[in-house]
């Protein structure tokens, strides 16, 4: 059965203290691996799309990458305003149009 | 560019009553389109999503369904709310894979 874990659940950091986020995957022929940050309330802020393993995206001080069983959240230097859920998503196997959304994991960036 | 909406943005219903939440897509045609459901706390639960007019997939069985009347127009529906019904629901739309969301419904079911 298709699955996606992200990890750690939750994570607090320190200002400009870098850590990565994971989120591993159990799909057969991966289409691409979808990362979202979600305010409190709101829905879901697309980021980036990967889709090969070596693959790499760059936004401000995110940075996503990809293997063949998992994918990082590296968040380099981060301030507050990163506070969120991040969310990793794939399509699941042999089936077009759908995503299957890992259960996020909960950032908090302190002063 | 495409934008996306739904209302209401909140809403609290007694058990019983009927719901009706809408959603509509601008600067696009023939989407996909998506309702999920976010429990507190948890994950996006897919409940219903469309690839045309009239066509509607189920994902979960339960009390809600969901229609498709117009190519960006996107509706749920239940006759009967459930306490359980309670929830964060979010539409969205996407033309591949990638998926693009609303700001979402408070749902309180009292």
């Amino acid at each position: 059965e298709d699955q996606v874990t992200q990890s750690p659940e939750a994570l607090r950091l320190q200002e400009g203290e870098s850590s990565s986020l994971n989120c591993s995957y159990t799909v057969s022929g991966l289409r691409g691996l979808f990362w979202y940050r979600q305010d409190p309330g709101k829905g879901p802020e697309f980021l980036f799309t990967l889709y090969s393993a070596g693959e790499e995206k760059e936004k401000e001080r995110l940075k996503a990458t990809l293997t063949k069983k998992e994918s990082f959240l590296h968040i380099t230097a981060p301030k507050p305003e990163d506070s969120a859920t991040y969310l990793c998503a794939v399509p699941p196997t042999g089936t077009a149009s759908k995503l299957t959304f890992g259960t996020g994991t909960r950032l908090q960036v302190t002063l | 560019s495409q934008t996306i909406h739904q209302w209401p943005a909140t809403l609290v219903q007694p058990v019983g009553s009927p719901l009706s939440l809408e959603c509509t897509v601008e600067g696009t045609s023939n989407p996909n389109l998506y309702w999920y459901r976010q429990a507190a706390g948890r994950g996006l639960q897919l409940l219903f999503y469309s690839v045309g007019i009239g066509q509607i997939s189920s994902e979960v069985p339960q009390n809600l369904s969901a229609s498709r009347p117009q190519d960006r127009q996107f509706i749920l529906s239940s006759k009967k709310l459930l306490l359980s019904d309670s929830g964060f629901y979010l539409c969205a739309w996407g033309a591949t894979y990638e998926q693009y969301f609303g700001p979402g419904t408070r749902l309180t079911v009292t």
